[in-house]
């Protein structure tokens, strides 16, 4: 069974860094694209970027280049989104999914991680 | 960046068809997906390449595209399919960069 399991809700005050997770398992990690996905409070989902976990080939959404940054770890089959200093603004569930890549859809999808960014 | 237009909400009574319209500059080029969400649940793929079920997803579900415009049909409307709807596609003047629609949430009158 595929699995994408991403670690748990984040409680962080603005300014702080924060790295969260997304293990995958059931299928061959290096071979699928990992993405990022932003759902903020009542609102609609948006790709942030994109991740191939077997050359570390990352592609960014202009929304999101250079507000965050995504890694992956192959050997531990893990993807990673990472915050440099959070905002209010970055207060968001994030899910990441994986795909085969371009014009294929995002087969399986994590169970999502809540961020929630308060003074 | 590639732009994905879908209403806010659409209604329909118990056992009558949903038509979720994505509007795309000739999206008819494109593959089209499709995700259900339900409140408080990460989604879940209901229609890929435009047209094709993933298993277990019922044939009540169904997709077309073409021209500037896909949709999803959800026939024989049951209260459970009540949820938002996101379309989604590639663009493919940047490779690998992905777009949602703004999500369409189905009620079930």
């Amino acid at each position: 069974e595929v699995q994408l399991v991403q670690s748990g809700a984040e409680v962080k005050k603005p300014g702080e860094s924060l790295k969260i997770s997304c293990k995958g398992s059931g299928y061959s990690f290096t071979t699928y694209w990992i993405g990022w996905v932003r759902q903020m409070p009542g609102k609609g989902l948006e790709w942030m970027g994109i991740i191939y976990p077997g050359d570390s080939d990352t592609r960014y959404s202009p929304s999101f280049q250079g507000q965050v940054t995504i890694s992956a770890d192959k050997s531990i089959n893990t993807a990673y989104l990472e915050w440099s200093s959070l905002t209010a603004s970055d207060t968001a569930m994030y899910y990441c999914a994986n795909t085969r890549g371009a014009a294929r859809p995002f087969d399986n999808w994590g169970q999502g991680t809540l961020v929630t960014v308060s003074s | 960046s590639y732009v994905l237009t879908q209403p806010p909400s659409v209604s329909v009574a118990p056992g009558k068809t949903a038509s979720i319209p994505c509007a795309g500059y000739n999206i008819g080029s494109k593959s089209v997906h499709w995700y259900q969400q339900k409140p408080g649940q990460a989604p879940v793929l209901v229609i890929f390449y435009d047209s094709d079920r993933p298993s277990g997803i019922p044939e009540r579900f169904s997709g077309s595209n073409s021209a500037n415009t896909a949709t999803l049909t959800i026939s024989r409307v049951e209260a459970g399919d009540e949820a938002d709807y996101y379309c989604q596609a590639w663009d493919s003047s940047s490779d690998h960069y992905a777009a949602f629609g703004g999500g369409t949430q189905l009620t079930v009158l």
